[in-house]
């Protein structure tokens, strides 16, 4: 089936330490979402990427779509506490439903 | 009040009970979801609807039957409870295909 894999599953820095989480597909993506949820919480959209190449930034955070449009990343510059939670990305093959990926679970250490 | 609620909250049901979950949605949306989260793999799909007269499977329906009542409301049964369908259940609607999707809290539902 159509999955999309994202790594690294946890991943802990220190506060002010970049993170950045990775998703990647074997087969050409329609486009790719990215979701953040806290802990105890549902999963909230953060943005996204339909271009090849494609770069957007939201403050601290910036989302790249590969020239293939079969990886994706999400990078997160100096982290701070409320960083803290799980990064998923969510891809469209060309169906009309979202794979997710297995997510990111980011924790800081203060 | 949220854009997408779901009831329960919480539920503790038993081994073979039929269980309902409930999702209802003020964005006005034709499409609704239902997921499953575990621990290390992500979301998984239920089912889906992307009108009132429109169900599809996902891919990992077995066990679980849906319902769409009206275009606010959809919700999940499982009509045997077996302990391997302990988890968090999470709907979501969306705009459509390239929209971004907007996810109830969750019912966490623990069979014992």
């Amino acid at each position: 089936g159509q999955q999309v894999m994202q790594i690294p599953q946890y991943q802990h820095v220190q506060e002010g330490e970049d993170f950045t989480t990775y998703c990647n597909s074997s087969t050409t993506l329609s486009n790719i979402q990215w979701y953040k949820q806290r802990p105890g919480g549902h999963p909230v959209f953060l943005i996204q990427l339909v271009k090849s190449g494609e770069v957007k930034k939201q403050k601290r955070l910036t989302f790249q779509f590969g020239e293939a449009k079969k990886n994706s990343s999400l990078h997160i510059t100096a982290t701070q506490t409320t960083d803290v939670g799980t990064y998923f990305c969510a891809a469209l093959f060309g169906n009309e439903k979202l794979t997710f990926g297995t997510g990111t679970r980011l924790t800081i250490i203060p | 009040d949220a854009d997408v609620t779901q009831t329960p909250r919480n539920r503790i049901t038993k081994t073979g009970k039929r269980i309902m979950l409930e999702c209802s949605q003020t964005k006005g949306h034709d499409r609704m979801y239902w997921y499953r989260q575990d621990p290390g793999l992500g979301l998984r799909l239920i089912y889906y609807s992307f009108d009132v007269k429109d169900i599809n499977k996902g891919e990992i329906s077995d066990g679980y039957s849906v319902s769409r009542q009206a275009q606010a409301k959809f919700s999940l049964s499982l009509e045997s409870a077996i302990p391997n369908q302990t988890a968090l259940y999470f709907c979501a609607t969306s705009s459509g295909h390239r929209a971004g999707y907007t996810f109830g809290s969750g019912t966490r539902l623990t069979v014992v």
